[in-house]
């Protein structure tokens, strides 16, 4: 399965996009990309999943290269609400198992 | 959304006691998952089951055993808990078909002295 590799850390204010990368260059034909966020004693949370293109739903967007080695979570008018660990994870559609790596942290300051 | 609940929320243990930790989950899933996180790390997968009466290993599956009785309850077993298996244990289920897409609980905090 594709490895990933994420920055440790972003920071922004509140009101602000954050655009959130993650390299996948070993991606296969058959994987499909996923985001997720966790806040503090919980539990991971989905956000968005997309295989080429654009998909965008009501939290974020995800752009992904044409080559599919790399991908974008986009975060529009981020709150204090945003800030979580953000993890990308490249996985198998059908019956996938989830492979965490450490994530991106956000910080969002007043 | 899927409603997947985790008891006990927090369990203290002795070394070399036996742990179980439950999960439920109330929407059909198929697919249900066993994972732990060290603080500062990210999850792993311990045990996986995709039908009743079955279950899988996971990437590190030593030390835990796991039991799936019916569709709605996966538990985790830890025979002879240990210092090393301190953590924050997720449970998560999924329809199998949604793939990545899962719905994990809110954590069961293990601690082990």
């Amino acid at each position: 399965l594709a490895k990933t590799t994420q920055p440790p850390s972003m920071e922004a204010y509140e009101g602000q996009e954050v655009n959130v990368s993650c390299s996948h260059t070993n991606i296969a034909t058959s994987e499909y990309i996923y985001w997720y966020r966790q806040v503090p004693h919980q539990g991971p949370q989905f956000i968005i999943q997309g295989y080429k293109d654009y998909v965008v739903n009501e939290v974020a967007s995800l752009f992904i290269s044409a080559d599919r080695k790399l991908s974008t979570l986009s975060l529009p008018w981020v709150s204090l609400r945003d800030a979580a660990v953000y993890y990308c994870i490249v996985t198998l559609n059908a019956g996938a198992k989830l492979t965490f790596g450490g994530g991106t942290r956000l910080t969002v300051r007043p | 959304e899927a409603a997947v609940t985790q008891s006990p929320r927090s369990k203290v243990a002795v070394t070399g006691g036996k742990v179980t930790l439950s999960c439920h989950q109330t929407n059909n899933h198929d697919y249900m998952y066993w994972y732990r996180q060290d603080t500062g790390h990210g999850l792993r997968l311990i045990h996986y089951s995709y039908v009743a009466d079955s279950t899988e290993k996971g990437d590190i599956p030593d030390g835990y055993k796991a039991s799936r009785p019916s569709q709605e309850n996966f538990s985790l077993i830890l025979e002879l808990a240990s210092l090393s298996q301190t953590a924050v244990y997720f449970c998560a289920s999924s329809d199998g078909t949604g793939g990545g897409t899962q719905y994990f609980g809110p954590g069961t905090r293990l601690l082990v002295l």
